[in-house]
């Protein structure tokens, strides 16, 4: 089952602007990771947020957790032709992550 | 390295061909975890180890497949009489503890066509 679901599915962008990938899932969470995976190659762990944060930063990324909607945001800012990857929300459940099915976004230069 | 191995990177078998894949997890990390995933796809969860115990698997975890982590550290998968519908990527994880606290690391992934 894939608890969390991505919107949109697929995002193109120029090169310098920002980019929103929003994630909405089911049940109750103790938390919600973020993952990047470039094609062909495994997944990587961006950001964590937990259920009692509303908002978090890592460098370029800023995550938003809205737990009365069920529902997180993902915005890269000023983007790189690098970030072109799919970008995987993810929720734990009776210890392990289910993932959704990702939002493919393409930097073009 | 210190990162998650997993081997080999790719493989191509004939349908009804048995297959074994390996994980080798960060040494510190006591859980190991399988998913698969197919194209345009999330990783869908297969089963997963705590240090040699395996304590979940998936219903997509048919009677063909087997996994082991015999002495609590690098794991092994193997699909038995491979059909078409085993072509995916297969994805090996370690965490410490839950990954509710800090995440998985993931491997690079065994690439599996069945022709």
């Amino acid at each position: 089952s894939q608890q969390g679901e991505e919107d949109p599915q697929a995002l193109s962008i120029q090169e310098g602007e920002n980019a929103t990938m929003n994630c909405s899932y089911k049940t109750s969470i103790n938390n919600l990771q973020w993952y990047r995976q470039n094609s062909g190659r495994g997944l990587v762990h961006l950001i964590l947020i937990r259920s009692n944060e509303r908002e978090k930063h890592s460098g370029r990324l800023r995550v938003t957790l809205d737990t009365s909607k069920k529902s997180s945001s993902l915005l890269i800012t000023a983007s790189r032709a690098a970030d072109t990857a799919s970008y995987f929300c993810a929720t734990d459940e009776a210890q392990k992550l289910v993932f959704g099915q990702g939002t493919r976004l393409t930097i073009n230069p | 390295d210190t990162g998650v191995s997993q081997d080999p990177r790719h493989k191509i078998t004939k349908r009804g061909q048995n297959v074994t894949f390996r994980c080798d997890p960060i040494s510190e990390h006591n859980r190991l975890y399988w998913y698969r995933q197919t194209l345009g796809q999330g990783p869908e969860f297969l089963t997963y180890f705590q240090n040699e115990a395996q304590l979940e698997k998936s219903r997509l975890l048919s009677d063909r497949f087997s996994a082991e982590r015999p002495k609590g550290s690098f794991s092994t998968l193997e699909i038995q009489r491979t059909e078409q519908g085993d072509s995916a990527m297969y994805l090996c994880a370690s965490s410490i503890g839950t990954p509710a606290r800090y995440g998985y690391t993931f491997g690079s992934g065994t690439r599996l066509t069945v022709v």
